[in-house]
């Protein structure tokens, strides 16, 4: 079973400024897919950004960036100029590209944004 | 795209009580999963759909819990005999088959047994 780690239970950071969130993973397949998924309190799961594993360029969302580092089986996600709407929970989840079904989530990282 | 829908969005029961809960995906994903939430915690994996058949279950899905999806369009998750250590969210998702389609979640059905 593939295991997410996020080892960052909370991140606060000053708006306009920088964050970066950590996302670690275990997994013995070459061909999967990474996501990071934001949960605003009270609200629904939406997708920020994915990753294909088989790609070596990081992935770019407007705002968001990752640094994916497959032979480190590191998934961080950057946040830059950051605003209030922010703040949220932020998921690391794995996708196996073989049983494509399921998402392993991360246990989360509360972002926390400074006026 | 009108988004996953969920119901009820809470839902107090006393234990031992059955409850279920409704989802409506997007309409044209054939895919629809349930994960549950608790508190701090990511999502954990439960069921999966592909269309009307039930292609796999977590084993946190106790024998007390049963989800169908009897068209192929909406499911419903229930709960029988529940349990305080039901108490969680449960997020309903879905997507398309195709390779890489991200999930769309719902608001989800936040569940407390007293």
């Amino acid at each position: 079973a593939q295991t997410v780690t996020q080892s960052q239970p909370e991140m606060s950071v000053q708006e306009a400024e920088t964050v970066t969130l950590s996302c670690t993973y275990d997994t013995s397949e070459s061909d999967y897919y990474l996501f990071w998924y934001k949960q605003p309190p009270s609200r629904q799961m939406i997708l920020v950004i994915r990753q294909e594993a088989y790609k070596q360029q990081n992935a770019t969302e407007n705002r968001f960036s990752v640094n994916f580092q497959k032979a480190a089986k590191s998934f961080s996600l950057k946040i830059s100029d950051s605003q209030l709407g922010d703040a949220a929970m932020y998921f690391c989840a794995y996708r196996s590209g073989i049983n494509d079904y399921k998402l392993s989530f991360g246990a989360g990282t509360t972002v926390t944004v400074r006026a | 795209d009108t988004g996953v829908s969920q119901n009820p969005r809470h839902k107090i029961t006393k234990r031992g009580q059955n409850v279920t809960f409704r989802c409506d995906p997007i309409s044209e994903h054939n895919r629809l999963y349930w994960y549950r939430q608790t508190l701090g915690q990511g999502p954990e994996f439960l069921t999966y759909f592909q269309n009307e058949a039930q292609l796999e279950k977590s084993r946190l899905l106790s024998d007390r819990f049963s989800a169908e999806r009897p068209k192929g369009s909406f499911s419903t998750l229930e709960i029988q005999r529940t349990e305080q250590g039901d108490s969680a969210m449960y997020l309903c998702a879905s997507s398309r088959t195709s390779e890489n389609s991200p999930l769309h979640f719902g608001n989800g059905t936040r569940l407390t047994v007293t």
